[in-house]
């Protein structure tokens, strides 16, 4: 099993839409969770970051967090064309500090 | 801020020769990475910095590759021989510990092409 993992897509939503991404990570014992955004060619940017179980927002975007299922899922409300791009998840694992470890991504396509 | 700055953003090559990256962190920064990214692979870490000092470089893939950072300001990741399945684009990235999360901030990336 991957430590981090993701569907790597394409998610296509239409424009206005939610988009919904999930991620699962092994290490039972972490304790953070991030979210990446990169576009085409660009370099990955953090966009979220969540500690607790549950929900945080930030403008359009929703994190979740269950560590009891360990997963982690990203939803993108009104999902506009800018959004698309692919969506990291990273996870730092425990035993190294602050060494993150990155699933495979998400590429969403948001379609007028 | 200008950001992680890295160079060149673009290097093409030919099998056998020496290619040197480089990067300069955000200034305060004390963490310094190295990352591999490939369609086939995704996003690898090669080898992270704390302080100057190395302290895992378990992704560094073989002995071609090594990576120095000799001051705060300065790193560069080398390939020496370089070979066609080294090509990817190699992001460096710094952060700040201490913050209250480990956001990580990545330079443009160099897309190395091997031929």
């Amino acid at each position: 099993q991957k430590e981090v993992e993701q569907n790597s897509g394409p998610l296509s939503v239409p424009e206005g839409a939610i988009a919904s991404l999930n991620c699962t990570y092994s290490d039972r014992g972490s304790q953070s969770f991030f979210w990446y955004r990169q576009y085409s060619g660009k370099s990955p940017e953090l966009i979220m970051f969540i500690y607790s179980n549950g929900d945080k927002e930030d403008g359009r975007f929703t994190a979740q967090l269950n560590k009891a299922s360990q997963y982690v899922s990203l939803l993108i409300r009104d999902s506009q064309p800018s959004d698309s791009a692919t969506y990291l998840c990273a996870v730092p694992i425990k035993a190294a500090g602050n060494k993150l470890t990155f699933g495979g991504g998400t590429r969403v396509l948001v379609k007028p | 801020d200008a950001g992680v700055i890295q160079s060149p953003r673009h290097e093409v090559t030919e099998m056998g020769q020496e290619v040197t990256l480089r990067c300069k962190p955000i200034s305060g920064h004390d963490y310094l990475f190295w990352y591999r990214q490939t369609m086939m692979r995704g996003l690898e870490l090669l080898i992270y910095f704390n302080n100057n000092v190395p302290i895992d470089d378990s992704g560094m893939p073989e002995d071609r590759f090594s990576a120095k950072m000799p001051n705060a300001s300065f790193s560069t990741l080398k390939i020496q021989p370089s070979e066609p399945r080294d090509s990817a684009v190699y992001f460096c990235a710094s952060s700040q510990l201490g913050k209250a999360y480990n956001e990580q901030f990545f330079g443009p990336g160099t897309r190395l092409t091997v031929l």
